[in-house]
């Protein structure tokens, strides 16, 4: 059983671009969320897809959006992108979108904004 | 949101027990209490949640007072490689069905040889 995978590891981009992240659901997972962690600082909640619609966002602007695939993998959008999005991009999968899901994590996407 | 109150650091020896300690009065009767550790620069990894009972698995046992004001996570036998930022995270339903966590600073735990 293959766990969460995320691509790319590392990304370089300027400000003003947009960039793609990826992640891939672990086996059985439908429900991708995904979190920003700024340095130095917990995990916060970007949003959530489930069933390959958003089930559910957090305190982010529109610029930040999302997909989630008909095999339950999942992108971030970013646009325009601002030296504050500089951050770890996590994505965590689970079996359900509900309280009593339990998420498992990726390894992340070290995205800096020059 | 419930909130959760961890201590910013604690030290441990290797092979001796950590008790990481978590406060979180306003808990509803339905949350969940999470824990989870990151590992410097890695993805979060789930340890154990419970909602009343005491709970252990291969990782770490979890105590939660009968009140459920607050809860401990125990790594009975602490190695170099426990050291790590741990989360207690009430799990919150968002009123639309779906369960994001919210992530405080968390416990900086460093195991000492």
């Amino acid at each position: 059983e293959t766990g969460v995978t995320q691509s790319p590891t590392h990304l370089i981009k300027t400000r003003g671009q947009q960039v793609t992240l990826r992640c891939s659901s672990q086996s059985g997972h439908n429900t991708v969320s995904w979190y920003q962690q700024a340095l130095g600082q917990g995990p916060q909640f970007i949003f959530q897809y489930y069933r390959e619609e958003e089930n559910g966002r957090g305190n982010f602007p529109p610029r930040f959006s999302g997909l989630q695939f008909p095999n339950y993998s999942s992108e971030l959008n970013v646009n325009a992108l601002e030296l504050d999005d500089s951050a770890l991009y996590l994505c965590a999968s689970s079996e359900g979108p509900g309280r009593a899901d339990t998420q498992y994590f990726g390894p992340g996407t070290r995205l800096t904004v020059l | 949101d419930a909130k959760t109150t961890q201590p910013p650091s604690m030290d441990c020896a290797e092979g001796r027990a950590a008790n990481l300690p978590c406060n979180h009065s306003t808990i509803s009767g339905n949350e969940y209490v999470y824990w989870y550790r990151q590992i410097h620069s890695q993805g979060p990894q789930y340890i154990i949640h419970g909602l009343k009972n005491n709970e252990t698995n291969e990782m770490a046992s979890l105590i939660i007072t009968e009140d459920r004001k607050s809860s401990t996570l125990i790594l009975p036998h602490a190695t170099l490689r426990d050291t790590a930022v741990y989360y207690c995270i009430v799990r919150v339903d968002g009123g639309t069905s779906y369960g994001k966590l919210t992530f405080g600073q968390g416990t900086i735990l460093t195991v000492h040889p």
